[in-house]
């Protein structure tokens, strides 16, 4: 597609709820990530991946919180057994090589209640 | 790890002023890359310019120039010639040459452009 595609843009879960965020990156593009960003704060880094390798989970804030790239392009967060905590806008990005500069998707609007 | 500050939560310009964000940042790397980027209400992050760490000249995209100074560790966004389409949140992001070259990001400005 010509940009970044997530789905779906609000998802409202109970808490204790699985959710899965999907993510379509622009083809081609062989990094992909995944930023967080809480209300009034800027994106924080969550995981990175090359192709379908995961090369870098570092800001997954807990073992709740999965990420997978079976195939090398659509990309699926998962949030296990959602807590209030993770309400938060998360922001999918792809790139096509260091420097450029990522391209954003319009993100996914978690609330959990 | 990198940290990169932006100290104005929000600031006000006229249309067809000029404006200019603040940002800061702290590493201990001599290679990197730095980027402004625009959020508006609909979300998505637009990349508005950047700047390579070793590139002494200023980054120049139309309307938008940044003030890069390395020694000061300081990346200032000056937007010439205002428009209402400007107004958005704007968020100077730093990006480190590890594995990921993840982007970190300041806690935004949020700029109104008036009539």
């Amino acid at each position: 597609g010509a940009g970044v595609s997530q789905s779906p843009r609000y998802k409202v879960a109970k808490r204790g709820q699985d959710v899965a965020l999907r993510c379509d990156p622009i083809s081609g593009h062989v990094s992909l990530f995944w930023y967080q960003q809480a209300l009034g704060q800027g994106p924080e880094f969550l995981t990175y991946f090359q192709n379908e390798a995961q090369l870098d989970k570092s800001g997954l804030p807990s073992d709740r919180f999965f990420a997978e790239r079976p195939e090398g392009s659509v990309s699926t967060l998962k949030i296990q057994r959602t807590q209030q905590e993770d309400s938060a806008v998360y922001l999918c990005a792809s790139r096509i090589r260091r420097g450029i500069g990522a391209f954003f998707g319009q993100g996914t609007r978690l609330t959990v209640v | 790890a990198q940290t990169v500050t932006q100290s104005q939560p929000e600031m006000s310009v006229q249309e067809a002023e000029t404006v200019t964000l603040s940002c800061t940042y702290d590493t201990s790397e001599s290679n990197y890359y730095l980027f402004w980027y625009k959020q508006p209400p609909s979300r998505q992050m637009i990349l508005v310019i950047r700047q390579e760490a070793y590139k002494q000249q200023n980054a120049t995209e139309n309307r938008f120039s940044v003030n890069f100074q390395k020694a000061a560790k300081s990346f200032s966004l000056k937007i010439s010639d205002s428009q209402l389409g400007d107004t958005a949140m704007y968020f100077c992001a730093f990006m480190d040459t590890g594995t990921a070259s993840k982007l970190t990001f300041g806690t935004g400005t949020r700029l109104q452009v008036t009539l």
